[in-house]
């Protein structure tokens, strides 16, 4: 079984600041994990993945995430907050068993003031 | 390419009605899987088909089922609508052997009075 917990169900950070969305998950498996991003009224969009191919993850709008196995944590970060990053993010677990089912945490909402 | 699309949008039942939501997953795409978001629950998983089967099954009454047709497009079902079924329903689509990489569509929003 795998779970997921995000720590802080609400962030907020001024414009130009840096964004840290931590996350930690447990899984009895090598997981696949994952960083969504929801606005409001929308469906998940695809920040970044980690898929064992590389620690240091980097995805779209310039944010990136390091997954560390030792404190299992896969955090997600961005050196410089914009107002348009203003979301609610979710991190995901994922196990390549043929499960193709995501456990998700209960989510940051992310403020960013100008 | 054209992502995953969800209809309705918006959806008002009432209490004991049942309720039909689809699903046409990416081009190419043979999984597709469902979630409920609630404010109280999150998200959680509902279940997932690949190839007209289902494959996985979250922890939901039998009042939720769904099926996938020959086209990869979907649907789910919930019968006899109690008013914790209030939320918004999400599918995503994926390729078969992917690591579970999933793309979600923007949701049909379910609300039972």
């Amino acid at each position: 079984a795998q779970s997921v917990t995000q720590l802080g169900s609400h962030v907020s950070v001024s414009e130009g600041a840096l964004v840290l969305l931590r996350c930690n998950y447990s899984s009895s498996v090598p997981p696949y994990l994952f960083w969504y991003v929801q606005y409001p009224n929308q469906g998940l969009q695809l920040l970044l993945k980690y898929t064992s191919a590389a620690t240091l993850v980097k995805g779209i709008n310039g944010f990136e995430a390091e997954f560390k196995k030792s404190e299992t944590s896969f955090h997600l970060t961005k050196p410089s907050a914009h107002m348009s990053d203003a979301a609610e993010y979710f991190c995901a677990v994922g196990l390549d068993t043929g499960r193709r089912a995501l456990t998700f945490g209960s989510g940051t909402r992310l403020q960013v003031q100008p | 390419k054209a992502g995953v699309t969800q209809t309705p949008r918006y959806l008002i039942k009432t209490r004991g009605q049942q309720v039909t939501l689809s699903c046409s997953p990416i081009s190419g795409h043979r999984s597709v899987s469902w979630y409920q978001q609630t404010p109280g629950q999150g998200l959680q998983f509902l279940f997932e088909y690949f190839s007209e089967t289902q494959r996985n099954k979250g922890n939901f009454p039998g009042r939720f089922s769904g099926r996938q047709f020959s086209n990869s497009r979907s649907e789910m079902n919930v019968s006899t609508l109690e008013l914790g079924d209030s939320a918004l329903y999400l599918c995503a689509s994926s390729f078969a052997d992917s690591n579970t990489e999933a793309f979600f569509g923007q949701g049909t929003r379910l609300t039972v009075v």
